[in-house]
Protein backbone atom coordinates (compact mmCIF):
# COMPACT_ATOMS: atom_id res chain seq x y z
CA UNK A 1 0.00 0.00 0.00
CA UNK A 2 0.83 3.65 -0.95
CA UNK A 3 2.11 6.22 2.21
CA UNK A 4 4.13 8.42 3.98
CA UNK A 5 6.67 6.58 6.50
CA UNK A 6 8.28 9.13 9.36
CA UNK A 7 10.78 7.79 11.25
CA UNK A 8 11.91 7.46 13.62
CA UNK A 9 8.86 7.50 16.05
CA UNK A 10 10.30 8.80 18.93
CA UNK A 11 13.53 11.09 18.88
CA UNK A 12 15.48 13.09 21.80
CA UNK A 13 18.07 15.19 21.55
CA UNK A 14 20.61 16.51 23.53
CA UNK A 15 21.22 20.21 23.81
CA UNK A 16 23.32 21.47 21.11
CA UNK A 17 23.05 19.09 19.00
CA UNK A 18 21.74 18.55 15.52
CA UNK A 19 18.75 15.89 14.70
CA UNK A 20 17.32 14.79 11.50
CA UNK A 21 13.81 13.05 10.90
CA UNK A 22 13.16 11.07 7.92
CA UNK A 23 9.70 11.47 5.88
CA UNK A 24 9.90 8.69 2.65
CA UNK A 25 6.92 8.36 -0.05
CA UNK A 26 6.03 5.91 -2.20
CA UNK A 27 2.65 7.74 -3.42
CA UNK A 28 4.64 9.29 -6.60
CA UNK A 29 3.50 12.92 -4.95
CA UNK A 30 5.23 16.16 -5.80
CA UNK A 31 4.79 18.27 -2.88
CA UNK A 32 6.05 17.25 0.48
CA UNK A 33 5.52 19.29 4.11
CA UNK A 34 6.88 19.27 6.95
CA UNK A 35 4.48 20.23 10.33
CA UNK A 36 4.73 20.80 13.73
CA UNK A 37 2.01 20.02 16.59
CA UNK A 38 2.20 21.71 20.13
CA UNK A 39 -0.57 20.83 22.17
CA UNK A 40 -2.94 24.01 22.04
CA UNK A 41 -1.43 25.45 19.23
CA UNK A 42 -2.56 23.33 15.75
CA UNK A 43 -0.38 22.17 13.07
CA UNK A 44 2.20 25.03 11.91
CA UNK A 45 3.87 24.76 8.92
CA UNK A 46 7.92 24.34 8.65
CA UNK A 47 9.14 23.94 5.12
CA UNK A 48 7.61 22.62 1.86
CA UNK A 49 8.67 21.53 -1.27
CA UNK A 50 6.75 21.40 -4.52
CA UNK A 51 9.24 20.22 -6.81
CA UNK A 52 12.71 18.24 -6.52
CA UNK A 53 15.55 20.41 -5.59
CA UNK A 54 13.27 23.39 -4.60
CA UNK A 55 12.15 23.67 -1.38
CA UNK A 56 10.35 26.99 0.35
CA UNK A 57 9.70 27.91 4.26
CA UNK A 58 7.01 28.11 5.95
CA UNK A 59 5.36 29.61 9.06
CA UNK A 60 8.09 29.11 11.49
CA UNK A 61 11.01 27.74 9.74
CA UNK A 62 14.08 29.26 12.06
CA UNK A 63 16.37 26.53 13.30
CA UNK A 64 14.87 23.80 11.05
CA UNK A 65 16.22 22.85 7.38
CA UNK A 66 15.53 20.50 4.68
CA UNK A 67 16.98 19.10 1.22
CA UNK A 68 14.48 17.27 -1.74
CA UNK A 69 17.37 15.33 -3.30
CA UNK A 70 14.96 12.54 -4.92
CA UNK A 71 10.95 13.22 -5.14
CA UNK A 72 10.34 10.14 -2.20
CA UNK A 73 12.31 11.78 0.26
CA UNK A 74 12.10 15.12 2.33
CA UNK A 75 14.37 14.97 5.56
CA UNK A 76 14.21 18.08 8.11
CA UNK A 77 16.99 18.27 10.50
CA UNK A 78 16.25 20.33 13.67
CA UNK A 79 19.16 22.12 14.26
CA UNK A 80 20.42 23.64 17.90
CA UNK A 81 19.31 26.96 17.23
CA UNK A 82 15.75 25.91 17.04
CA UNK A 83 15.27 27.46 21.13
CA UNK A 84 12.10 24.97 21.68
CA UNK A 85 12.31 21.79 19.73
CA UNK A 86 9.90 19.50 21.69
CA UNK A 87 7.33 19.19 19.72
CA UNK A 88 5.17 16.38 17.62
CA UNK A 89 6.55 16.82 13.82
CA UNK A 90 4.57 15.78 11.13
CA UNK A 91 5.32 15.09 7.30
CA UNK A 92 2.52 15.21 4.46
CA UNK A 93 2.76 15.12 1.17
CA UNK A 94 0.23 15.92 -1.93
CA UNK A 95 -0.06 15.08 -5.74
CA UNK A 96 0.41 18.59 -6.97
CA UNK A 97 -0.79 21.54 -7.18
CA UNK A 98 -4.51 22.74 -6.76
CA UNK A 99 -7.38 20.47 -4.89
CA UNK A 100 -5.50 17.63 -4.59
CA UNK A 101 -6.01 16.18 -0.61
CA UNK A 102 -3.27 15.75 1.76
CA UNK A 103 -1.65 12.46 3.30
CA UNK A 104 0.08 12.18 6.82
CA UNK A 105 2.65 10.22 7.96
CA UNK A 106 2.54 8.76 11.17
CA UNK A 107 4.79 11.25 13.06
CA UNK A 108 8.32 11.70 15.14
CA UNK A 109 7.57 12.68 18.70
CA UNK A 110 10.92 15.07 19.78
CA UNK A 111 11.62 15.69 22.99
CA UNK A 112 14.98 17.36 24.46
CA UNK A 113 16.90 15.93 27.07
CA UNK B 1 -5.45 35.90 6.26
CA UNK B 2 -7.29 32.68 6.31
CA UNK B 3 -8.77 31.33 9.59
CA UNK B 4 -10.62 28.49 10.59
CA UNK B 5 -12.29 27.81 13.75
CA UNK B 6 -13.79 24.71 15.02
CA UNK B 7 -16.73 24.51 17.19
CA UNK B 8 -17.07 22.99 19.84
CA UNK B 9 -13.19 22.45 21.32
CA UNK B 10 -14.42 19.14 23.13
CA UNK B 11 -17.60 16.75 22.99
CA UNK B 12 -18.79 14.13 25.39
CA UNK B 13 -21.56 12.18 24.54
CA UNK B 14 -22.90 8.60 25.21
CA UNK B 15 -22.94 5.94 22.64
CA UNK B 16 -25.36 6.07 20.08
CA UNK B 17 -26.12 9.63 19.32
CA UNK B 18 -25.69 11.42 16.24
CA UNK B 19 -23.49 14.25 16.18
CA UNK B 20 -22.47 17.46 14.29
CA UNK B 21 -18.82 19.35 14.58
CA UNK B 22 -18.63 22.58 12.97
CA UNK B 23 -15.67 24.63 10.69
CA UNK B 24 -16.06 27.80 10.01
CA UNK B 25 -13.21 29.74 7.48
CA UNK B 26 -12.45 33.56 6.96
CA UNK B 27 -11.55 33.26 3.00
CA UNK B 28 -14.05 31.65 0.97
CA UNK B 29 -11.07 31.35 -2.29
CA UNK B 30 -10.47 27.87 -1.19
CA UNK B 31 -9.35 24.84 -3.18
CA UNK B 32 -11.06 22.07 -0.86
CA UNK B 33 -11.89 21.36 2.51
CA UNK B 34 -10.27 18.06 4.31
CA UNK B 35 -11.81 16.49 6.99
CA UNK B 36 -8.79 14.78 9.58
CA UNK B 37 -9.37 11.99 12.52
CA UNK B 38 -6.11 12.21 14.83
CA UNK B 39 -5.48 9.41 17.84
CA UNK B 40 -3.39 10.50 20.76
CA UNK B 41 0.10 10.10 19.88
CA UNK B 42 -0.56 9.18 15.99
CA UNK B 43 -0.52 11.23 12.49
CA UNK B 44 -3.49 12.33 10.81
CA UNK B 45 -5.96 9.98 9.15
CA UNK B 46 -7.55 11.55 6.00
CA UNK B 47 -11.72 10.91 6.38
CA UNK B 48 -13.54 13.04 3.91
CA UNK B 49 -12.22 15.35 0.96
CA UNK B 50 -14.66 18.24 -0.25
CA UNK B 51 -14.05 20.20 -3.47
CA UNK B 52 -14.62 23.96 -3.69
CA UNK B 53 -17.30 22.76 -6.19
CA UNK B 54 -18.99 20.17 -4.71
CA UNK B 55 -21.80 20.58 -1.74
CA UNK B 56 -21.10 17.13 0.30
CA UNK B 57 -19.46 13.65 0.65
CA UNK B 58 -20.32 10.40 2.37
CA UNK B 59 -17.95 7.84 3.52
CA UNK B 60 -20.13 5.10 5.65
CA UNK B 61 -21.26 6.83 8.91
CA UNK B 62 -19.70 10.15 7.75
CA UNK B 63 -21.02 12.80 6.05
CA UNK B 64 -19.47 16.54 5.70
CA UNK B 65 -21.02 19.29 3.76
CA UNK B 66 -19.69 22.51 2.46
CA UNK B 67 -21.09 26.03 1.65
CA UNK B 68 -18.38 28.16 0.33
CA UNK B 69 -19.93 31.11 0.23
CA UNK B 70 -20.91 31.26 4.53
CA UNK B 71 -17.57 29.50 4.92
CA UNK B 72 -19.07 26.78 7.08
CA UNK B 73 -18.45 22.94 7.03
CA UNK B 74 -19.97 20.65 8.83
CA UNK B 75 -18.74 16.99 10.03
CA UNK B 76 -21.84 14.69 10.74
CA UNK B 77 -20.90 11.51 12.29
CA UNK B 78 -23.86 8.53 12.65
CA UNK B 79 -24.79 6.42 14.84
CA UNK B 80 -21.76 7.21 16.92
CA UNK B 81 -19.36 4.24 18.93
CA UNK B 82 -16.28 4.48 21.44
CA UNK B 83 -13.78 4.10 18.75
CA UNK B 84 -14.93 7.24 17.08
CA UNK B 85 -13.20 8.72 20.05
CA UNK B 86 -10.27 11.12 18.73
CA UNK B 87 -9.65 14.80 18.14
CA UNK B 88 -11.51 16.05 14.63
CA UNK B 89 -9.56 18.75 12.19
CA UNK B 90 -10.67 20.68 9.88
CA UNK B 91 -8.10 22.12 7.36
CA UNK B 92 -8.64 24.32 4.30
CA UNK B 93 -6.63 24.64 1.10
CA UNK B 94 -6.32 28.09 0.01
CA UNK B 95 -6.30 28.36 -3.76
CA UNK B 96 -3.30 30.88 -4.10
CA UNK B 97 0.51 30.98 -3.74
CA UNK B 98 1.26 27.50 -2.84
CA UNK B 99 -1.91 26.00 -2.06
CA UNK B 100 -1.52 26.46 1.70
CA UNK B 101 -3.20 24.10 4.37
CA UNK B 102 -4.73 25.81 6.90
CA UNK B 103 -5.92 24.28 10.16
CA UNK B 104 -8.40 24.47 12.68
CA UNK B 105 -7.56 24.19 16.51
CA UNK B 106 -10.25 20.46 16.41
CA UNK B 107 -12.55 19.30 18.47
CA UNK B 108 -11.95 16.41 21.00
CA UNK B 109 -14.96 13.92 20.98
CA UNK B 110 -14.97 11.43 23.47
CA UNK B 111 -18.05 9.10 23.13
CA UNK B 112 -18.72 6.74 25.97
CA UNK B 113 -20.51 3.08 26.62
Amino acid sequence: DGGITQSPKYLFRKEGQNVTLSCEQNLNHDAMYWYRQDPGQGLRLIYYSQIVNDFQKGDIAEGYSVSREKKESFPLTVTSAQKNPTAFYLCASKAGQGGYGYTFGSGTRLTVV
Amino acid sequence: KQEVTQIPAALSVPEGENLVLNCSFTDSAIYNLQWFRQDPGKGLTSLLLIQSSQREQTSGRLNASLDKSSGRSTLYIAASQPGDSATYLCAVTGSGGYNKLIFGAGTRLAVHP
